[in-house]
């Protein structure tokens, strides 16, 4: 079956601007998890959402928001773009939700660089 | 609150050698364990994981990790190196409550011919 799906793959902005990125999960998967990764701060937890409600959510500011859709679908969206956003940003999707996720399959990844 | 500790930002070894990758961990509760490989320009993908079951977790691609509660560590190893082992490799920990997955800043694994 298709994997974890994650649009765009590659995106540039400026600072001050707005993007939204989009996850489709595995079919059946309800659970979706974002992560940010840079070479600094490696992999951070950034939210999760099941059944449409999130769930989780890591230490960033307002800025960063996110939803889910009936379709489990899911999209995050980062508001007043600063240089520090640039990042790799990771989806993933599960079964289950927390603790009792199991085995998360990570989508590609959207690279997102702001200038 | 929980975190994780790779030890070695890089570790190289010689093809058909012993791999071990070094990961200590910090929960306050007793958690579940992964380790997940990330070739480049791709997502990541679990090797294995321990959830309290049997100590010694075996996983894809010939990779094997031990639990040690005494030591709170959660190394992974691999008998012999393929060139194909070559890619940045994660260890993490779910402590339960609302941190979600808590990963470490990763070990790059170089295969030398």
């Amino acid at each position: 079956k298709a994997g974890v799906t994650q649009t765009p793959r590659y995106l540039i902005k400026t600072r001050g601007q707005q993007v939204t990125l989009s996850c489709s999960p595995i079919s059946g998967h309800r659970s979706v998890s974002w992560y940010q990764q840079t070479p600094g701060q490696g992999l951070q937890f950034l939210f999760e959402y099941f059944s449409e409600t999130q769930r989780n959510k890591g230490n960033f500011p307002g800025r960063f928001s996110g939803r889910q859709f009936s379709n489990s679908r899911s999209e995050m969206n980062v508001s007043t773009l600063e240089l520090g956003d640039s990042a790799l940003y990771l989806c993933a999707s599960s079964l289950g939700q927390g603790r009792d996720t199991g085995e998360l399959f990570f989508g590609e990844g959207s690279r997102l660089t702001v200038l | 609150a929980q975190s994780v500790t790779q030890l070695g930002s890089h570790v190289s070894v010689s093809e058909g050698a012993l791999v071990l990758l070094r990961c200590n961990y910090s929960s306050s509760v007793p958690p579940y364990l992964f380790w997940y490989v990330q070739y480049p320009n791709q997502g990541l993908q679990l090797l294995l994981k321990y959830t309290s079951a049997a100590t010694l977790v075996k996983g894809i691609n010939g990779f094997e990790a031990e639990f040690k509660k005494s030591e709170t560590s959660f190394h992974l190893t691999k008998p012999s190196a393929h060139m194909s082992d070559a890619a940045e490799y994660f260890c993490a920990v779910s402590g339960g409550g609302a941190d979600g997955l808590t990963f470490g800043k990763g070990t790059h694994l170089i295969i030398q011919p």
